[in-house]
């Protein structure tokens, strides 16, 4: 069974940092592609990263281009986001996710909250 | 960026209903694109891929199709654990994107 679990969401004050982690299993994560998506509070589905199962290449949605670091360590099997300056408009629940031809797999989620 | 067109963003239904959810792609994106169900406080749960391929344990009351630029999600018989938000999803290129969003309500 494909499992994804992240973790290291949580409170954090405008202008902090947060690092995200996300655990793999179930499937081959070294040849696996990765996403992380976000969700705001009452609002819809955002692409936020992806990285190539090779760590390349690596994009990001233009409003978090230059503040969040997507990263993997395929040893691990896990996927991170390394987010800095971070600003009240991403509150929102994290996801990371596989998403390939055929299959399509989303973790629980973790809540991160930019609240002073 | 390649930008989603979900309709209608909300739909007020009946059990027993047949419901159509229609989601057009600002460019074309072949047959890659996925249909999600969502419920309060709970990640998104995949229904369809590849256009019109049921993921499997996904009842066959959902249906899919389409390609390019039109696509359309259809609950044949509407159930009461139907009742949440939909969302299509391109995957043609590495940014995805998303519609956004429909609310099946009673």
């Amino acid at each position: 069974e494909v499992q994804l679990v992240e973790s290291g969401g949580g409170l954090v004050q405008p202008g902090g940092s947060l690092r995200l982690s996300c655990v793999a299993s179930g499937f081959n994560f070294r040849t696996n592609s990765m996403h992380w998506v976000r969700q705001a509070p009452g609002k819809g589905l955002e692409w936020v990263s992806y990285i190539g199962s090779s760590s390349s290449p690596i994009y990001y949605a233009a409003s978090v281009k230059g503040r969040f670091t997507i990263s993997r360590d395929n040893a691990k099997n896990s996927l991170y986001l390394l987010m800095n300056s971070l600003r009240a408009e991403d509150t929102a629940v994290y996801y990371c996710a596989r998403i390939g031809r055929l299959e399509h797999n989303w973790g629980q989620g973790t809540l991160v909250t930019v609240s002073s | 960026d390649i930008q989603m067109t979900q309709s209608p963003s909300t739909l007020s239904a009946s059990v027993g209903d047949r419901v159509t959810i229609t989601c057009r792609a600002s460019q074309s994106i072949g047959s890659w694109l996925a249909w999600y169900q969502q419920k309060p406080g709970k990640a998104p749960k995949f229904l369809i891929y590849k256009a019109s391929s049921l993921e499997s344990g996904v009842p066959s009351r959902f249906s899919g199709s389409g390609s390019g630029t039109e696509f359309t999600l259809t609950i044949s018989s509407l159930q009461p654990d139907d009742f949440a938000t939909y969302y299509c999803q391109q995957y043609d290129t590495y940014s995805l994107t998303f519609g956004g969003g429909t609310k099946v309500e009673i």
